[in-house]
């Protein structure tokens, strides 16, 4: 059974950084892309991130273009998401996804920014 | 960049109701497409893959036709536990692309 365990939300104040993390177990990690999708308060889906089965091709969202870093440890079957200057409008519910096609979602894990 | 847009953003109806939800693309996307559902407090989860391919699991009232640019999700018989945010997702290229969403809520 395909398992996706976030962490790392927290309450962060503008401008900081957080680096949320998805653990993942009950398949082979290193053969499948990863990606991070979020949703706001009341608000619809929005792609953020995408990292290939190696690492070796990341993809963002140009809302998060040069503030926020895919990374993931095939190693310790674990994907991680860094997020630097944060903002209100990032505050979210931050989603690791399984798949090219989306396969499989984790349940999340509550980003905050606010001061 | 491709954009997607749903309809109906919302729709009321009735246990038994036939539904079909639109996902419209802005450019041609041949059959790369996506459909989830998603319940008020819950992660998503998907329905549909390639457009008309259900997901393992997925009861056979849900179905999903059409390529390029106009696809639906249709539900045969819609049951209680169906009620829910239905998000339409473009697989074909970057950056990836959500509809905005269908609510479908109990007359």
């Amino acid at each position: 059974e395909v398992q996706l365990l976030e962490s790392g939300g927290a309450l962060v104040q503008p401008g900081g950084s957080l680096r949320v993390s998805c653990a993942a177990s009950g398949f082979t990690f290193s053969s499948y892309a990863m990606s991070w999708v979020r949703q706001g308060p009341g608000r619809g889906l929005e792609w953020v991130s995408t990292v290939s089965d190696d690492g070796g091709t990341t993809y963002y969202a140009d809302s998060v273009k040069g503030r926020f870093t895919i990374s993931r440890d095939n190693s310790k079957n674990t994907l991680y998401l860094q997020m630097n200057s944060l903002r209100a409008e990032d505050t979210a519910i931050y989603y690791c996804i399984e798949g090219y096609y989306f396969d499989y979602w984790g349940q999340g894990t509550l980003v905050t920014v606010s001061s | 960049d491709i954009q997607l847009t749903q309809s109906p953003s919302s729709l009321s109806a009735s246990v038994g109701d036939r539904v079909t939800i639109t996902c419209r693309a802005s450019q041609g996307i041949r059959n790369d497409l996506g459909w989830y559902q998603q319940k008020p407090g819950k992660a998503p989860k998907r329905l549909i893959y390639r457009a008309s391919t259900l997901h393992g699991g997925v009861p056979s009232r849900f179905s999903g036709s059409g390529s390029g640019t106009e696809f639906t999700l249709t539900i045969s018989s819609l049951q209680p536990e169906d009620f829910a945010t239905y998000y339409c997702l473009q697989h074909n290229s970057y950056p990836r692309a959500f509809g905005q969403g269908t609510k479908v809520e109990i007359k």
